[in-house]
């Protein structure tokens, strides 16, 4: 599976959008792109993935560039509570040799202040 | 629907005692994962199921670390002679099929040995 580079930290102020970078410049084209994002002292959560479209759902969008070497979640109106570690992980299907382990790096530390 | 669960939340133990942790998937899940995670340090991939085998033990870190699951459902972790580095939350992980789905992760189990 392909690797992925993200900031270590960034901020927002409450009721701003957030958007939080990802590069994954060696993706190849059956991987998709997942986040996920852990609050503190809980288990991560799954917020969304795509594979070439742009997604949204009710937690975030998911916007993925032409070429698919780079990503943007953005939480629309970022809330206190959005204050966590945001994780990108690629990751190919399984039957053409992905690997059934997503590897989590160091994330993001996303603080959204008042 | 319910989530992953694990129990307990918190277990402290003193040095060389066994310890078993409890993971319950989401009904239907047929992919379990055992995570840890050190303080301040991102995931450690442990174990991996399939259903009720295991073919990817290669990250129990030695081997007073065993894991089981029973019936496709509930999975134990157990961590014999615990070292004061066994010290860390460990986190379950349950997908729909095959591994290669959006993982859905338990609030952990903190563990501490004193």
């Amino acid at each position: 599976d392909a690797k992925t580079t993200q900031p270590p930290s960034m901020d927002c102020a409450e009721g701003r959008a957030a958007n939080l970078p990802c590069n994954h410049s060696t993706i190849s084209g059956n991987e998709y792109v997942y986040w996920y994002r852990q609050i503190h002292s809980q288990g991560p959560q799954y917020i969304i993935h795509g594979l070439k479209n742009n997604e949204t759902n009710e937690m975030a969008s998911l916007i993925i560039t032409e070429d698919r070497k780079s990503s943007t979640l953005i939480l629309p109106h970022a809330t206190l509570r959005d204050t966590a570690v945001y994780y990108c992980i690629v990751r190919g299907p399984l039957a053409s040799g992905g690997s059934y382990i997503p590897t989590f790096g160091r994330g993001t530390s996303l603080i959204v202040h008042p | 629907g319910a989530g992953v669960s694990q129990s307990p939340s918190n277990k402290v133990t003193e040095k060389g005692k066994d310890v078993e942790l409890r993971c319950d998937p989401i009904s239907g899940h047929t992919a379990l994962y055992w995570y840890r995670q050190s303080l301040g340090q991102g995931l450690e991939f442990l174990i991996y199921f399939q259903g009720n085998s295991a073919p990817d033990k290669s990250g129990l870190p030695s081997d007073r670390f065993s894991a089981e699951r029973t019936g496709g459902s509930v999975s134990t972790l157990t961590i014999q002679r615990t070292q004061q580095e066994d010290s860390a939350v460990y986190l379950c992980a349950s997908s729909l099929n095959r591994g290669d789905s959006e993982q859905y992760f338990g609030p952990g189990t903190r563990l501490t040995v004193t």
